[in-house]
């Protein structure tokens, strides 16, 4: 069976920083693309990175680059975001998700850990 | 950067009735294979979004046959032949084509 949990999410005040984790497991995490999205009241869902399987390749949404950062250990099956200077719009849900090769989509996702930035 | 646009925003319908959602996009969605790579996500209250459809019309691993998925290019449509109770919801669609960012509609609640 296919999991994603993550975890890491907290109260943080504007300008601080979090790191959030993703344990993956039911599968070969290191053959897979994978990615962060966020619900956030402002924006509804908004896809925010995506990483190859052996880190080479990274993209971002334009609203995080260069506060942003996405990582993974394959050899722990764990992907990361580390998010520094946080605003109080970048406040959702964070999910870690799996997008399989040429379907185009996201076809599992985790529970979803909970970021407020707020003073 | 393509944008979805979702309507209607609201849909209130009886169970047993259909359902038509529609989806379009400013430009259109990048393709693999020639498939559109456009999908549909069903989300209930609390929940992660769930997979519906990819490449526009193929129903992913355990969705019923009642939901089917169209169109291309721009234009896109999930309909629900005859809405269970469990298919009350929001449903999202999404693109994947080219390169980032990978955007999402805005959603549209189908209620009783």
């Amino acid at each position: 069976e296919v999991l994603l949990v993550e975890s890491g999410g907290a109260l943080v005040q504007p300008g601080g920083s979090l790191r959030l984790s993703c344990a993956a497991s039911g599968f070969t995490f290191s053959d897979y693309y994978m990615s962060w999205i966020r619900q956030t009241p402002g924006k509804g869902l908004e896809w925010v990175a995506i990483i190859k399987q052996d880190g080479s390749e990274i993209y971002y949404v334009d609203s995080v680059k260069g506060r942003f950062t996405i990582s993974r250990d394959n050899a722990k099956n764990s992907l990361y975001l580390q998010m520094d200077s946080l605003r109080v719009d970048d406040t959702g849900v964070y999910y870690c998700a799996r997008p399989p090769p040429g379907i185009g989509a996201f076809d599992f996702w985790g529970q979803g850990t909970v970021v407020t930035v707020s003073s | 950067e393509r944008v979805l646009t979702q309507s209607p925003g609201t849909l209130s319908l009886s169970p047993g009735e259909r359902a038509t959602l529609s989806c379009r996009a400013s430009e259109s969605v990048g393709q693999s294979g020639g498939i559109d790579l456009l999908a549909w996500y069903q989300q209930k209250p609390g929940q992660p979004p769930r997979l519906l459809i990819y490449g526009a019309s193929t129903r992913a691993t355990g969705i019923p046959d009642r939901f089917s998925g169209g169109g291309s290019g721009t234009d896109f449509t999930l309909t629900i032949s005859r809405l269970e109770p469990e298919d009350f919801a929001v449903y999202f669609c999404q693109q994947f084509g080219g390169s980032p960012p990978y955007t999402f509609g805005q959603g549209t609640k189908v209620e009783i």
